[in-house]
C-alpha cells in the first residue's frame, strides 16, 4: 500500500513569488491535513480537508490556502512568499479524522530567498 | 486551548539502555487522543502509538511501552533496550478537536534522542 506522497520534495522560491505544494494521500483516506515545521515554531497545524471541504484551519494568514480534489489529493498554496515561510511542509492523511491515526508524507522543504 | 509540553530537549543514551520520554498535556476536553510520533533525519513523521482518553491501560508493544496517567496529564513513552536506529526526534501530540470529526494535532516541541554505541 503506497504511503503519503508529497511533491516536490525540495523547492527554492524568491520572496514575493507564490508556490503550490501537492499531497496524494493513502488510498481510501479522505482526510488530509497540512503542517508547517520550523526550528523556531515547531510543528504547527495549517488546515485540514475532508471530502473537498476545509474542516479546520490553524492560525495562519490568508496567504496560506488549500484545496482538496474529488480523489482526495490536496494542494496548498502560499502567495506572496516571505522569508519566514521557509519550512518543511508536511501532509498527513487519515481515514476518518477525529483522533484517527494520521500518516505523514516526507514533506516538502521550501526555501524562500 | 490545548498544549503539549516535552520538557526534555535532548537525551543521550548508550545502546541497550532503557529511555523514557516525558510528555505533559493540557486540554479542557474529556474526549481526546494522545500520540507519539518519531521523526528520523529523512523528515517523515512515523506513527508509533495512540491512546484515547478513556483507556488508561498501559501496554507494551515490542520495545515500546507507554504510561498514560490522566491524574497528572502525562503520557510518557519508554523504549526498552535502545538501539542506534532509535535515534530520532520524538514528538508527543494531542488531538481533541472533534468538531465535525476534524483531525487536528497539537504537537510538543520534540525530544531529540541520540543512541550511541
Amino acid at each position: 500500500k503506497a504511503g503519503v506522497t508529497q511533491t516536490p520534495r525540495y523547492l527554492i522560491k524568491t520572496r514575493g513569488q507564490q508556490v503550490t505544494l501537492s499531497c496524494s494521500p493513502i488510498s481510501g483516506h479522505r482526510s488530509v491535513s497540512w503542517y508547517q515545521q520550523t526550528p523556531g515554531q515547531g510543528l504547527q497545524f495549517l488546515f485540514e480537508y475532508f471530502s473537498e471541504t476545509q474542516r479546520n484551519k490553524g492560525n495562519f494568514p490568508g496567504r496560506f490556502s488549500g484545496r482538496q480534489f474529488s480523489n482526495s489529493r490536496s494542494e496548498m498554496n502560499v502567495s506572496t512568499l516571505e522569508l519566514g515561510d521557509s519550512a518543511l511542509y508536511l501532509c498527513a492523511s487519515s481515514f476518518v479524522g477525529g483522533g484517527g491515526e494520521a500518516f505523514f508524507g516526507q514533506g516538502t522543504r521550501l526555501t524562500v530567498v | 486551548a490545548q498544549k503539549v509540553t516535552q520538557a526534555q530537549t535532548e537525551i543521550s543514551v548508550v545502546e541497550k539502555e532503557d529511555v523514557t520520554l516525558d510528555c505533559v498535556y493540557e486540554t479542557r476536553d474529556t474526549t481526546y487522543y494522545l500520540f507519539w510520533y518519531k521523526q528520523p533525519p529523512s523528515g517523515e513523521l512515523v506513527f508509533l502509538i495512540r491512546r484515547n482518553s478513556f483507556d488508561e491501560q498501559n501496554e507494551i508493544s515490542g520495545r515500546y511501552s507507554w504510561n498514560f496517567q490522566k491524574s497528572t496529564s502525562s503520557f510518557n513513552f519508554t523504549i526498552t533496550a535502545s538501539q542506534v536506529v532509535d535515534s530520532a526526534v520524538y514528538f508527543c501530540a494531542l488531538s481533541d478537536d472533534f468538531t465535525g470529526g476534524g483531525n487536528k494535532l497539537t504537537f510538543g516541541t520534540g525530544t531529540q534522542l541520540k543512541v550511541e554505541l
